[in-house]
Order: structure tokens, then sequence, then C-alpha cells
């Protein structure tokens, strides 16, 4: 299985800073046949179910707001709130569809206002 | 607008059965893949069963492989879950997801979820 690792486990950050979450697998998630890193992030607030964030990586959902970015490849990911808002206080999980269908999320890191 | 409900979870005691299920709207339920994923009280997502938009292929987390029995109904426009052998490690929030291939080829994400059903195992 592969297995992914999220840091911090929490981060607290002032409103209008930078969030940063790193998200790291235990194998490489890029496909080489199409050059796609199938790694993909989620926003999960209290009380809600999770919320697709961004796909491949680095392509945001549509309706995600710009603050909200992705980027990495091969096992080293990152989640970045570019100015963090009340309303993106949520855990984040990153998960990996390289092996798909038996897919794998990270442990989550939860997001606080400082 | 595009819906997934899940109904049926509940309290049971440890070695006995549920059944879950979940109703799809708003989109056409027969050509999309579909999951089961898990919460456990207070921790992460834990992914439990996929099933392919005609229900021929399945593949199941380990933790439940052979307990649990992932179905669906393309004129009911329903997924199911049927759970046996229940154990208290099997408490959670579970969820029916959509599978999104966004033209990749390959299964990229969830991109529609259920509101959850809640599984409480206890004697």
């Amino acid at each position: 299985d592969i297995v992914m690792t999220q840091s911090p486990d929490s981060l607290a950050v002032s409103l209008g800073e930078r969030a940063t979450i790193n998200c790291k697998s235990s194998q490489s998630v890029l496909y080489s046949s199409n050059n796609k890193n199938y790694l993909t992030w989620y926003q999960q607030k209290p009380g809600q179910p999770p919320k697709l964030l961004i796909y491949w990586a680095s392509t945001r959902e549509s309706g995600v707001p710009d603050r909200f970015s992705g980027s990495g490849s091969g096992t080293d990911f990152t989640l970045t709130i570019s100015s963090l808002q009340a309303e993106d206080v949520a855990v984040y999980y990153c998960q990996q569809y390289y092996s798909t269908p038996l897919v794998t999320f990270g442990g989550g890191t939860k997001v606080e206002i400082k | 607008e595009v819906h997934l409900v899940e109904s049926g979870g509940g309290l049971v005691q440890p070695g006995g059965s549920l059944r879950l299920s979940c109703a799809a709207s708003g989109f056409t339920f027969s050509t999309y893949e579909m999951n089961w994923v898990r919460q456990a009280p207070g921790k992460g997502l834990e992914w439990v069963s996929d099933i392919n938009n005609s229900g021929n292929t399945i593949y199941y987390a380990d933790s439940v492989k052979g307990r649990f029995t992932i179905s669906r109904d393309n004129a009911k426009n329903s997924l199911y879950l049927q759970m046996n052998s229940l154990r208290a490690e099997d408490t959670a929030v579970y969820y029916c997801a959509r599978i999104r291939w966004y033209g990749s080829g390959r299964a990229s994400g969830m991109d529609v979820w259920g509101q959850g059903t809640t599984v409480t195992v206890s004697s």
C-alpha cells in the first residue's frame, strides 16, 4: 500500500497569512503514461463531509477559490492557502489515486486561526 | 442538483449486521464508479470499498474484506453496503462518494459526497 504522510498535524495561522501543508507519499504517484500526479486534496469542515479542492496535484476543482494552490511531483506535495480566511478553518487531507481503486488518505492537517 | 443521501446507520451489537444505502440524484448514476469511505470518531478518512459503474468490478480494503459487501442498483439509482460480523472498530461515519475521472483515463478524485450515516458497534 502507498502510505501518505502529512505534516504538520496542525497549524495556526493569522488571518491573511499563508498556510502551507505538506504531503509525502511512500512511492511516486506520477503516472508516466500521461505525466500526471494522482494526488488529490480535500477540505473537511467540522460536521461536514470532505470537499474536493485539487486533483492531479495542482488542478483546482471548479468553484474553489484561487487562494488554494497545489504543487509538487513524484512523492512530495504541498497545499498552500495564500491568504487564510476565517472560512478556511478545517482539516485538510491528501489522497493518492495512483493505486486506484485502492486509494489511501493522509492523516490530515488541522488549520486554525492564530 | 447533484445529491447523495446515505441511510441505514444505527447502533448494533458486535457480531451484528447492518445494510447502508446511498440514494443518488441529479446525475446519471449508472455511468459513475462509486465508493464507500468511513471516518471513525475524531479520526481521519479511510477508504472502504469501490464498485464500477456496472457493478461487476469490486474492491475492498483489507480491514473489511470478507465481512462487507458493496452493491448497486442502477435502476434505483442506489448504492449499498452490507456489513456483517461488525466489530467495535467499524464504528464510524460512513460516506458514499462519486468518483471522477476528469478525462485522464484514470480515477482522480471523489467529487460528490453524501452527509454520511453513523454506525456504532457496541454492546
